[in-house]
């Protein structure tokens, strides 16, 4: 499996924008980049995901670079509610597997 | 919907006894996970089921672990004899057949703890 990396650990403050970044250099054409989160003493949740043209949905934006080894998800007005370790996640298009890394974990002061 | 249903929540056992840990997906998803999570090696996967048969199981760490999905509705795994190092929380995830569909949905987790 391709790996990723990422930051482990970043802070920001409540009602400001967060820019996660994740760099995955060994990417195939067939990748998927996810994000999941995990908030405290729960399980993970999907976020979003993309395969080269950035994608918004109702819970965060994912930038995804030209070249496709970097990518960067985008909260764009951090709550308190939104401090979770996040997961950048690599999936080949014909695999079901999620193989977690360490994540980041964020931290939201109000 | 309920969510994916992950039961007990907690389990504290001796070691040496067997533990079994259930979950039922959400209905209608054909897609299970079992995953395992350490603060010293993170989440892991250990098996995945795709209708109701064994897919990949290369992440069961041993012969003392098994997993089962006898129907579309109910999945176990179990662990005999167990162990301290077993300790962990196990998560139960499942996940629709539809193509295009990503997402997994992830329950609750089981916080297991062998003394």
């Amino acid at each position: 499996d391709a790996k990723t990396t990422q930051p482990n650990s970043m802070e920001s403050n409540e009602e400001e924008p967060v820019h996660l970044p994740c760099n995955h250099s060994t990417i195939s054409g067939t990748d998927y980049i996810h994000w999941y989160r995990q908030l405290p003493s729960q399980g993970p949740e999907y976020v979003i995901h993309g395969l080269t043209s950035n994608v918004n949905n109702r819970m965060a934006s994912l930038a995804i670079a030209e070249d496709r080894k970097s990518s960067t998800l985008i909260l764009h007005r951090a709550t308190l509610r939104d401090a979770a370790v996040y997961y950048c996640i690599l999936r080949d298009v014909l695999g079901q597997k999620l193989v977690f890394g360490q994540g980041t974990r964020l931290t939201i002061n109000p | 919907d309920a969510g994916v249903i992950q039961s007990p929540r907690h389990e504290v056992t001796e070691m040496g006894q067997e533990v079994t840990l259930r979950c039922k997906p959400i209905s209608g998803h054909n897609s299970l996970f079992w995953y395992r999570q350490t603060m010293m090696r993170g989440l892991e996967l250990l098996i995945y089921f795709n209708n109701n048969v064994p897919i990949d199981d290369s992440g069961m760490p041993e012969d003392r672990f098994s997993a089962k999905m006898p129907n579309a509705s109910f999945s176990t795994l179990k662990i005999q004899p167990s162990e301290p190092r077993d300790s962990a929380v196990y998560f139960c995830a499942s996940k629709p057949g539809l193509a295009g569909v990503f997402e997994q949905y992830f329950g609750p987790g089981t916080r297991l703890t062998v003394t």
